[in-house]
């Protein structure tokens, strides 16, 4: 399994432009996570899915959306980039009712990340 | 979900056992608690979580304290390799984590 992966690793863009970020899950996880880390803080969750079809908003969420029209898929989408959003973005997934070895996982498993500058 | 708070900065000698403490005082009934840590800029990596029961593996030792305010997460034999930044969250069933600024361990050589 490959995990978590991230498209693209790195990123610039200039003020106004547009791009979408995805994030791909090859563990058949049903909830999948949007986070976006700035400079010596914790993550914050942007949005998140339960289930394909489904999304809903995190703690911050504005200037951003997604979608997951796929299950193993979660893309986050800027419109109109901001200088304020320049961050490292994390996606994450975890599954429900799932175990291994009797145990059952509980965790997120994290992405290696996109590092956005936005000029 | 529950807040928690942990120190901002730990040191610790190589091949000691290094504690990491966290305060969890709001916990509820259903929430676990998961430790996390990021070396440099790199994605979260899981290292454990219980509930109330101490938890062991591979990686460390979960300490949680039987009011379940307040846990240690113990690394036995600290090595250079695990300086970073350690998180501790309090959740329910692995979603809607809420990540502090986190404890920075250094291991000094």
């Amino acid at each position: 399994n490959a995990g978590v992966t991230q498209t693209p690793k790195f990123r610039v863009l200039k003020t106004g432009q547009s791009m979408t970020l995805l994030c791909a899950q090859d563990m058949n996880h049903e909830y999948m996570y949007w986070y976006r880390q700035d400079p010596g803080m914790g993550l914050r969750l942007i949005h998140y899915s339960v289930g394909e079809g489904t999304t809903a908003k995190g703690e911050v969420p504005d200037g951003y959306n997604v979608s997951r029209l796929k299950k193993q898929n979660f893309l986050l989408g800027l419109e109109s980039a901001a200088p304020s959003q320049t961050s490292v973005y994390f996606c994450a997934s975890n599954p429900i009712g799932a175990e291994t070895s009797g145990r059952r996982i509980r965790e997120q498993f994290f992405g290696p990340g996109t590092r956005l500058t936005v000029l | 979900d529950a807040k928690t708070t942990q120190p901002p900065s730990m040191d610790c000698a190589e091949g000691r056992a290094a504690n990491l403490p966290c305060n969890h005082s709001t916990i509820s009934g259903n929430e676990y608690v998961y430790w996390y840590r990021q070396i440099h800029s790199q994605g979260p990596q899981y290292i454990i979580h219980g509930l109330k029961n101490n938890e062991t593996n591979e990686m460390a030792s979960l300490i949680i304290t039987e009011d379940r305010k307040s846990s240690t997460l113990i690394l036995p034999h600290a090595t250079l390799r695990d300086t970073a930044v350690y998180y501790c969250i309090a959740a329910n069933y692995g979603q809607n984590f809420v990540f502090g600024p986190g404890t920075r361990l250094s291991v000094l050589p």
